[in-house]
């Protein structure tokens, strides 16, 4: 696709139900990543996948956040039992070549998560 | 604990000014990169300097990087109002991209 599209842009949920966070990256790009920031805060890493696979999950808050990424394309962030902290916008970026020196990451517009 | 963090916080400024907004980091990069976030919106980013570049210039922007104190600045001339945004400064390995907590401009019409 042109960009990365992440969805819903918005969710509002209740306590202790489960969220899932979709991200479509930019086709071709092998590094994923999600990241999420509380209001008026910077990113705090989540996850970064290459390819399908997941080589650092060491941001990931607790057990009941997880993710996965199919076909190289499409992943989704699962948060299971939603807290109210879990309050925050999801951001999901790409880019093309996975691992080097890095480079310059694609974001989606974000998945504003609201638990009430 | 954070790798990037910027400074000031927060700068308000008249339009014309120029605008300098700081990053320290913690370990050794690769490379540093900047990236700017409109109120709601997503990250775009503006520009990546290499840990063997001293300065690099893009349009309105100039980065500079210092690795011997691990510092690097972004300094926007001729601001705008539409320049107003959260400025991030952006480190670490190709695995973990870290971000410090921001920069927020305003520019005053």
């Amino acid at each position: 696709g042109a960009g990365v599209s992440q969805s819903p842009s918005n969710k509002v949920t209740e306590k202790g139900k489960d969220v899932e966070l979709r991200c479509d990256p930019i086709s071709g790009h092998t590094a994923l990543y999600w990241y999420r920031q509380s209001l008026g805060q910077g990113l705090e890493f989540l996850i970064y996948f290459q390819g399908n696979s997941a080589p650092d999950k060491s941001g990931l808050p607790s057990d009941r956040f997880s993710a996965e990424r199919t076909g190289g394309s499409v992943s989704t962030l699962t948060i299971q039992r939603t807290q109210q902290e879990d309050s925050a916008v999801y951001l999901c970026a790409s880019r093309r070549l996975a691992g080097g020196l890095g480079g310059e990451l694609f974001f989606g517009e974000g998945s504003r998560l609201t638990v009430l | 604990s954070q790798q990037g963090e910027e400074d000031p916080q927060a700068l308000s400024i008249q339009e014309g000014e120029n605008a300098t907004m700081n990053c320290s980091y913690k370990t050794s990069i690769n490379n540093l990169q900047w990236y700017r976030q409109n109120s709601g919106r997503g990250l775009v980013h503006l520009i990546l300097i290499r840990s063997n570049e001293r300065e690099k210039h893009s349009g309105r922007l100039r980065v500079t990087l210092d690795t011997s104190k691990k510092s690097s600045s972004l300094l926007i001339t001729a601001s705008r109002a539409a320049d107003t945004a959260s400025y991030f400064c952006a480190s670490g390995s190709a695995r973990q991209l870290t971000f410090g907590s921001g920069t927020q401009l305003t520019v005053l019409p």
